[in-house]
C-alpha cells in the first residue's frame, strides 16, 4: 500500500526568504502522480504543484518548485519569496496510475509566514 | 472557470439523525471523489465513482452511501450520523484529459451534536 510522510509538523519562514517542506513516499508502482496542496484557515484545497513520476524535470509553477528524487521517493516542495499569503497547512499527496487515483496524503506541515 | 460546487456548506445534526451532502463537479468532469477530514488530520479517501459507477472504496462506515446521478453529480448520505462522524467532508472531481488532479470544492461541515 502508497503511504506518505511529511516529517515536519511546523515550519516558519521570514517573509520574502525561501523555505522547503520534506514529503517521502512508499509505492511499489513505477508509474504515479505526486501532489502538493495548500490549506489555507478556510480549509479550501488548493492545488500548488503537480509531477508526474515518468518526468524526469521538476515541476515549476511561478514562486513554487519540487525537487523530485525518484530513487530515494522524495518529492519537497521549495518556496521562493515566501508572502504572508503563504501561511496554511501544506499537504503532500500521492497518486496511482491504476485503479482510480485516489489521493493518499500525507500528515501535512504548517507553514508560517513571518513579516 | 466553474469550480466543485458542494452543498451545504454548514450541516448540524443531531446524533442517530440522517445527513445528506451533494457534490456538483466541474463540467466534463467524469470522475468524482469524496474525503472526510476530522481536526486536525488530513483528508482520507471515503468512495469514488467514475461515469456514474463505484470506482472504489476506502475507509467509508457501513453507515454511509453514495452515488452519481446520470448528470454527475454526487451525493453522500449518511445515516444513524454518531459525534465522530464531525468532519469537514470534500468532494473533488477529475477528468482523464486532466491527468488525474482532482480540483477540490469548499467541503460541507458536518457537526453532530
Amino acid at each position: 500500500a502508497q503511504t506518505v510522510t511529511q516529517s515536519q509538523p511546523e515550519m516558519s519562514v521570514q517573509e520574502a526568504e525561501t523555505v522547503t517542506l520534506s514529503c517521502t513516499y512508499d509505492t511499489s508502482e513505477s508509474d504515479y502522480y505526486l501532489f502538493w496542496y495548500k490549506q489555507p484557515p478556510s480549509r479550501q484545497m488548493i492545488l500548488v504543484i503537480r509531477q508526474e513520476a515518468y518526468k524526469q524535470q521538476n515541476a515549476t509553477e511561478n514562486r513554487f518548485s519540487v525537487n523530485f528524487q525518484k530513487a530515494a521517493k522524495s518529492f519537497s516542495l521549495k518556496i521562493s519569496d515566501s508572502q504572508l499569503g503563504d501561511a496554511a497547512m501544506y499537504f503532500c499527496a500521492h497518486s496511482g496510475t491504476s485503479g482510480t487515483y485516489k489521493y493518499i496524503f500525507g500528515t501535512g506541515t504548517r507553514l508560517k509566514v513571518l513579516a | 472557470a466553474a469550480g466543485v460546487i458542494q452543498s451545504p456548506r454548514h450541516l448540524i445534526k443531531e446524533k442517530r439523525e440522517t445527513a445528506t451532502l451533494k457534490c456538483y463537479p466541474i463540467p466534463r468532469h467524469d470522475t468524482v471523489y469524496w474525503y472526510q477530514q476530522g481536526p486536525g488530520q488530513d483528508p482520507q479517501f471515503l468512495i469514488s465513482f467514475y461515469e456514474k459507477m463505484q470506482s472504489d472504496k476506502g475507509s467509508i462506515p457501513d453507515r454511509f452511501s453514495a452515488q452519481q446521478f446520470s448528470d454527475y453529480h454526487s451525493e453522500l448520505n449518511m445515516s444513524s450520523l454518531e459525534l465522530g462522524d464531525s468532519a469537514l467532508y470534500f468532494c473533488a472531481s477529475s477528468s482523464g484529459t486532466g491527468g488525474k488532479t482532482q480540483y477540490f470544492g469548499p467541503g460541507t461541515r458536518l457537526l453532530v451534536l
